[in-house]
């Protein structure tokens, strides 16, 4: 058990770009979530999936991001067309779905839009 | 609209102190309620956590206390230790646990 990867850990882009994070959650879990953090808040829900089925999705994200979970492990996050708004943490969290739903959060990567 | 209410922002405790920290919540559909502890560069980290079924859970020198009429729950670290020096959020999710909806955290300061 190697705990939850993020890929990349930092990432500097420039407005308009394209970015893609990937999230590698621990194995067997099949619940896999992201979530935003922006400086002194708290983590900000993004998007759910339950195996490879995306099951919840905030009305506060906008068409430019969009994630995956192909085969049900890891899990990518794309954002289109990058805005300096959206400099921020971006973070994975897994769990199993038993005991209580304990979520393994990943260190995040953090992105920064000039 | 912030689904969960958490306060204080900040928080200084001198070593031995108790410490607590407050989140209100509005939706009675919420029946687990997480607490997370954040290291600087670290992910958040689960300390504990409860169901509206019990009023109170204690892990060690953390407590959480839950009044499920007054829609409040607290943490409470007893014995408090420059070691838990960090930033502590509270957060809500339903049954299905497909959402979770965290307080805007706060950050904890224990002094030697």
């Amino acid at each position: 058990d190697t705990g939850v990867s993020q890929d990349p850990r930092h990432k500097i882009t420039k407005r308009g770009q394209n970015v893609t994070f990937r999230c590698d959650p621990i194995s067997e879990h099949n619940r896999l979530y992201w979530y935003r953090q922006t400086l002194g808040q708290g983590p900000e829900f993004l998007t759910y999936f339950q195996n490879e089925a995306q099951l919840e999705k905030s009305r506060l994200l906008s068409d430019r991001f969009s994630a995956e979970r192909p085969k049900g492990s890891f899990s990518t996050l794309e954002i289109q067309r990058t805005e300096q708004g959206d400099s921020a943490m971006y973070l994975c969290a897994s769990s199993s779905g038993q005991g209580g739903n304990i979520q393994y959060f990943g260190a995040g990567t953090r992105l920064s839009v000039l | 609209q912030q689904q969960v209410k958490q306060s204080p922002q900040s928080l200084i405790v001198q070593k031995g102190g108790i410490s607590i920290i407050n989140c209100a919540y509005e939706n009675t559909a919420f029946d687990y309620f997480p607490w997370y502890q954040q290291f600087p560069g670290k992910g958040p980290a689960l300390l504990i956590a409860i169901r509206p079924d019990v009023s109170e859970k204690k892990e060690g020198r953390f407590t959480i206390s839950f009044n499920k009429s007054a829609k409040q729950f607290s943490l409470h670290i007893m014995d408090s230790q420059p070691g838990d020096s960090a930033t502590y959020f509270c957060a809500a999710t339903g049954h299905n646990f497909n959402k979770f909806y965290f307080g805007s955290g706060t950050k904890l300061n224990v002094k030697p």
